[in-house]
């Protein structure tokens, strides 16, 4: 069974602070990692994606990826009340075919 | 705008009454699919398709139907809706199959049946 694990949260960080999403996956040969951004009752929004070991950095946000740990994270600095929304982690690329798998995501909620 | 168009956004349904959801993407994508989403159970894939003429299905595709006669549209249709189909979808599209690129999202249908 391919995963992707995510708790589910909420995560509550106070306005300012750094948040910290966590994700692990269960397929060991998964290429591509992303993380979307999902307002309650809007679609998914790609603000990450990530393909090689180490961290990448886009304005606020940075995604690590660890393959051997099989783990996907992303920071978000200076959390704005903004910043709350549910984070999906999704996989793919592996042995997963033809989808992307996803979690089944992390409230984050920042508070002023 | 590059961008994935489903219609209706908000649609309330009998029992039975078949319906279809419209999906469209301008990108030339080659792979599009289509999910569910509820509550506590993630995002769900219905079913897929990897090319004008090639579909297959997914986690979850009973009750469901699509087709794909051009590259551009790739329509849901529920034959005979029931009230356990009552969900939030989403159509999605990729270059290509395989998950390398991420998908664009539509915004959204929420169909409710009752």
């Amino acid at each position: 069974q391919k995963e992707v694990e995510q708790n589910s949260g909420p995560l509550s960080v106070p306005e300012g602070a750094i948040a910290s999403l966590n994700c692990t996956y269960s397929d060991r040969v998964s290429q591509s990692f992303f993380w979307y951004r999902q307002y309650s009752g809007k679609s998914p929004e790609l603000i990450m994606s990530i393909y090689s070991n180490g961290d990448k950095e886009d304005g606020r946000f940075t995604a690590q990826l660890n393959k051997a740990s099989q783990y996907v994270s992303l920071l978000i600095r200076d959390s704005q009340p903004s910043d709350s929304a549910t984070y999906l982690c999704a996989a793919g690329g592996g042995n997963s075919g033809y989808a992307l798998n996803f979690g089944k995501g992390t409230s984050l909620l920042v508070t002023p | 705008e590059a961008q994935v168009t489903q219609n209706p956004r908000y649609l309330i349904t009998v029992t039975g009454k078949k319906l279809t959801v419209t999906c469209s993407q301008n990108m030339n994508h080659e792979y599009m699919s289509w999910y569910r989403q509820d509550p506590g159970l993630g995002l769900r894939q219905i079913y897929y398709s990897m090319n004008v003429e090639v579909t297959d299905k997914g986690d979850v595709p009973e009750g469901y139907k699509v087709s794909r006669k051009e590259k551009r549209n790739f329509p849901l249709i529920l034959e005979s809706p029931s009230p356990n189909q009552t969900s939030l979808y989403f159509c999605a599209s990729s270059p290509e199959f395989g998950g390398n690129y991420g998908y664009t999202f539509g915004s959204g249908t929420r169909l409710t049946v009752v």
